[in-house]
């Protein structure tokens, strides 16, 4: 009954340390996404999944890199971290009619 | 920019009254979509509206979308105090994955 789920909820970072996120589904969609939420901006897509071994870029892509190697996962990277990179991350998945399922969140403070 | 924009940022309101956000959009849309946002928590989907829908009801909820003026509107009924989330629309404006945007929200506040 989990949806989607995050690891980790919580991270701190400094400057220049890279980390990875890890996002898991149930469901078995095939359409990932991985989105950041910044005060005042809404929601920003940062890079997409339309099934394994695919992944492309979303809106704000540069400084994150993405891998789909299973279905289930979608995982997220970032391989030198920046200040501007402090955000809650969500990771989502769609259905075959269009609505999103979000997993719970990742907030991360780059130092 | 292809997002929706809520109106009004933030709303308060008694438990009991009802409550109405607006979304307006741009672009030409497939469909229209509500999510919630519990502070802290991830976005739930509430209600999808078809562009050749005008109304559509769940629950409490009441949708409306006028592709006319590119505008839709929530409305929630009788608000209790756990309708207290931020408000989101997200629309989808064309075939493919990349098709969503969202906008800003409106932080619905429901005071006991």
């Amino acid at each position: 009954n989990a949806g989607v789920t995050q690891t980790p909820k919580f991270r701190v970072l400094k400057t220049g340390q890279s980390m990875t996120l890890l996002c898991a589904q149930d469901m078995n969609h095939e359409y990932m996404y991985w989105y950041r939420q910044d005060p005042g901006m809404g929601l920003r897509l940062i890079h997409y999944s339309v099934g394994e071994g695919t992944t492309a870029k979303g809106e704000v892509p540069d400084g994150y890199n993405v891998s789909r190697l299973k279905k289930q996962n979608f995982l997220l990277g970032l391989e030198s971290a920046a200040p501007s990179q402090t955000s809650v991350y969500f990771c989502a998945c769609r259905t075959r009619t269009g609505e999103l399922f979000f997993g719970e969140g990742s907030r991360l403070t780059v130092l | 920019s292809q997002q929706g924009e809520e109106d009004p940022q933030a709303l308060s309101i008694q438990e009991g009254e009802n409550a109405t956000m607006n979304c307006s959009y741009k672009t030409s849309i497939n469909n229209l979509q509500w999510y919630r946002q519990n502070s802290g928590r991830g976005l739930v989907h509430l209600i999808l509206i078809r562009s050749n829908e005008r109304e559509k009801h769940s629950g409490r909820l009441r949708v409306t979308l006028d592709t006319s003026k590119k505008s839709s509107s929530l409305l929630i009924t009788a608000s209790r105090a756990a309708d207290t989330a931020s408000y989101f629309c997200a629309t989808d404006v064309r075939t493919g994955a990349n098709n969503l945007f969202f906008g800003t929200g409106t932080r619905l506040t429901v005071i006991p």
